[in-house]
């Protein structure tokens, strides 16, 4: 079964630098996936695709500061130069024929 | 630039159903699949559904089969997500989003999504 699996929360400092993971279920290893922020009280935006070979393509207007990479079946976010308007909810997406899969979201905290 | 601008909110009683719509504006419409997302107050997002017109092929999420209808409208570049048999528990903002991959029979990243609406089920 197609899983997504996303930690509940991540905090980091002002400034610094954070690293989300999304990691994939056993026999989907090599899935591409995508990462979408939510902001507080607002609709999800499309980050960037990243596939198993650690690429991605960004979204339109995305930073610089928001880049990805993979291991395995690791799928990392690493957001550097922390902003308070980083803060929100990070969600992974990943699909298979004829589904649609979201991980959990992670919360993350800007302090 | 591709736009999906979404109907405005609705509160609907138990037992009826609601019709949303998803206009785009922009880009292709055919080619590339159309899903539906809901997002439960303080949930995350869970994937309802989609519909990929130019292959004429509609996905639903095993939970929503059976009460939830996914159509397109090509002359107006419209999508459209019905459910019934309406729960208080259907109470979310829902989404569509495009896929990110056009001519393809399949699913993919999500990479322009509506602002939302929010349906309210309450007697």
């Amino acid at each position: 079964q197609l899983v997504l699996t996303q930690s509940p929360s991540a905090s980091a400092s002002l400034g610094a630098s954070v690293k989300l993971t999304c990691t994939l279920s056993s026999g989907h290893t090599n899935y591409a996936i995508a990462w979408h922020q939510q902001q507080p009280q607002k609709g999800p935006r499309f980050l960037m695709k990243l596939k198993s070979d650690g690429s991605h393509i960004k979204g339109d207007g995305i930073p610089d500061r928001f880049s990805g990479s993979s291991s395995g079946a690791e799928r990392y976010l690493t957001i550097s130069s922390l902003q308070s308007e980083d803060e929100g909810e990070y969600y992974c997406q990943t699909w298979d024929t004829g589904i649609v899969v979201f991980g959990g979201g992670t919360e993350l905290t800007v302090v | 630039q591709v736009q999906l601008v979404q109907s405005g909110a609705e509160v609907k009683k138990p037992g009826s159903s609601v019709k949303v719509s998803c206009k785009a504006s922009g880009g292709t419409f055919s080619d590339h699949a159309i899903s539906w997302v809901r997002q439960a107050p303080g949930q995350g997002l869970e994937w309802m559904g989609g519909i990929i017109p130019l292959f004429r092929t509609t996905n639903y999420a095993e939970s929503f089969q059976g009460r939830v209808s996914i159509t397109t409208d090509e002359s107006t570049r419209t999508a459209y997500m019905e459910v019934s048999s309406l729960r208080s528990d259907d109470t979310a903002v829902y989404y569509c989003a495009r896929g990110d991959t056009p001519m393809i029979p399949d699913h993919s990243a999500f990479d322009v999504w509506g602002h939302g609406t929010m349906v309210t089920v309450s007697s």
